[in-house]
């Protein structure tokens, strides 16, 4: 199974700052996919995140709010910008491993106040 | 659009019961199915993958089945234990080459000593 390292895993900020996450993968994998969990909701996809290309956005989430970078096979971050208590959420990372089965990073658990 | 359901929202029980837990989703043609457990405040731990030509899926002492056509599966944990108590959440895979999961709200369970 896929090891996926995600950092931080919690932090409180500030109104309008920026927040980056990252995650950290032990072995190469094409795409690496970026969920939000709000609070007493289920996950739901951002981004799909691939390697040489710009990420691909779900349905009411935007580049400028959620930018995404995926420098190599092994690496992505996600920012969370002009955060505001409405981004308070679990942020998770997923990958596919052998284009079937998913894991999951531990999360990032925000708080904005 | 696919819509992931999972019945009941919060299940307490009393230690070494056996338990179901209930997922239906509304299109049939998926690709694969998942269960995850879910800590409070943490990241999704996968526990079992059923492939769409697949009936059920074994690990220790979970069971998770699948009924394609009628758009439901069900996660069987026999002789529960307090360290059971998560939240267990179900994904789908959609056919069609899409690698985002659709996942259910999830059953909150409660397992008492």
């Amino acid at each position: 199974s896929a090891v996926i390292s995600q950092k931080p895993s919690r932090d409180i900020c500030q109104r309008g700052t920026s927040l980056t996450i990252q995650c950290q993968v032990d072995s190469q994998v094409t795409m690496m996919f970026w969920y939000r969990q709000q609070p007493g909701q289920s996950l739901t996809l951002i981004a799909t995140a691939n390697q040489g290309s710009e990420a691909t956005y779900e349905s009411g989430f935007v580049i400028d709010k959620f930018p995404i970078s995926r420098p190599n096979l092994t690496f992505s971050t996600l920012t969370v910008s002009n955060m505001s208590p409405e981004d308070s959420s679990i942020y998770l990372c997923s990958v596919l491993q052998g284009n079937t089965e998913a894991f999951f990073g531990q999360g990032t658990r925000l708080t904005v106040v | 659009k696919q819509e992931v359901t999972q019945i009941p929202a919060a299940l307490s029980v009393p230690e070494g019961e056996n338990l179901v837990l209930n997922c239906s989703f509304t299109d049939s043609a998926i690709y694969n199915l998942q269960w995850f457990r879910q800590d409070p405040g943490k990241g999704l731990t996968s526990l079992l993958l059923i492939q769409s030509s697949q009936r059920e899926q074994t690990s220790g002492r979970l069971n998770a089945s699948l009924d394609k056509s009628s758009g439901r599966s069900t996660l069987y944990i026999a002789a529960s234990q307090p360290g059971d108590s998560a939240t267990y959440l179900c994904a789908v895979r959609p056919q069609g080459g899409s690698e985002k999961l659709v996942f259910g709200k999830g059953t909150k369970l409660t397992v008492n000593p």
